[in-house]
């Protein structure tokens, strides 16, 4: 079973608007890692935020942690049709990385 | 300068095969990872190498898969007698940081090899 699960499984929006996409995870971490995959491509990694941090922007993106609650969020303002993918969240222990079963995103133009 | 490359692209193979699927990692990246992806979910963890040095492989489905990384750059991903089952992509990653720094570090990924077992 995944560590991480994001929600929604799939997000359609229209261009210009922004996209929101959360991850809970169930143990306790040092960081979370969000990634991004193309259709038949491999994962890119976007942004790391560390377990003493609550938010970290890259861009038109922007990642939030509640360790708390044991959640991430990963916003995507302005979207654009490029950024039709899936995005994936993993936390990695001992080396391991592990992922959820991502959310699929569609932006329509 | 290159990214991780992964040959072949796409494989089929009758079930009861052998294959074999190659990874070159980002020249100089110390630690490499072997990741299983089924249609429609998250990578899911295989094997992972230091160097030469194989320090997990409890994501092995079975005995059938074997990882090797004999000099430390290359590596090749065996499964013998394929099964159906084993239809997926097999995504290969790298980072640099050694065994201290890895969980900090993002990893690299390669686009894949897509194996279809018929």
């Amino acid at each position: 079973s995944q560590q991480g699960e994001e929600d929604p499984q799939a997000l359609s929006i229209q261009e210009g608007e922004n996209a929101t996409m959360n991850c809970s995870y169930k143990t306790s971490i040092n960081n979370l890692q969000w990634y991004r995959q193309n259709s038949g491509r491999g994962l890119v990694h976007l942004i790391l935020i560390r377990s003493n941090e609550r938010e970290k922007h890259s861009g038109r993106l922007r990642v939030t942690l509640d360790t708390s609650k044991k959640s991430s969020s990963l916003l995507i303002t302005a979207s654009r049709a490029a950024d039709t993918a899936s995005y994936f969240c993993a936390r990695a222990n001992a080396g391991k990385s592990t992922f959820g079963d991502g959310t699929t995103l569609t932006v329509k133009p | 300068g290159a990214g991780v490359s992964q040959s072949p692209r796409y494989k089929v193979a009758k079930r009861g095969q052998d294959v074999a699927l190659r990874c070159d990692p980002i020249s100089g990246h110390v630690s490499l990872f072997w990741y299983q992806q089924a249609l429609g979910q998250g990578p899911e963890f295989l094997t992972y190498f230091q160097n030469e040095a194989q320090l997990d492989k409890s994501g092995l489905p079975s005995d059938r898969f074997f990882a090797e990384r004999p000099e430390g750059s290359v590596s090749t991903l065996k499964i013998q007698r394929t099964q159906q089952e084993d239809s997926a992509v097999y995504l290969c990653a790298s980072s640099l940081p050694s065994l201290g720094q890895v969980n900090n570090s993002p990893l690299h990924f390669g686009n894949g090899t897509r194996l279809t077992v018929t």
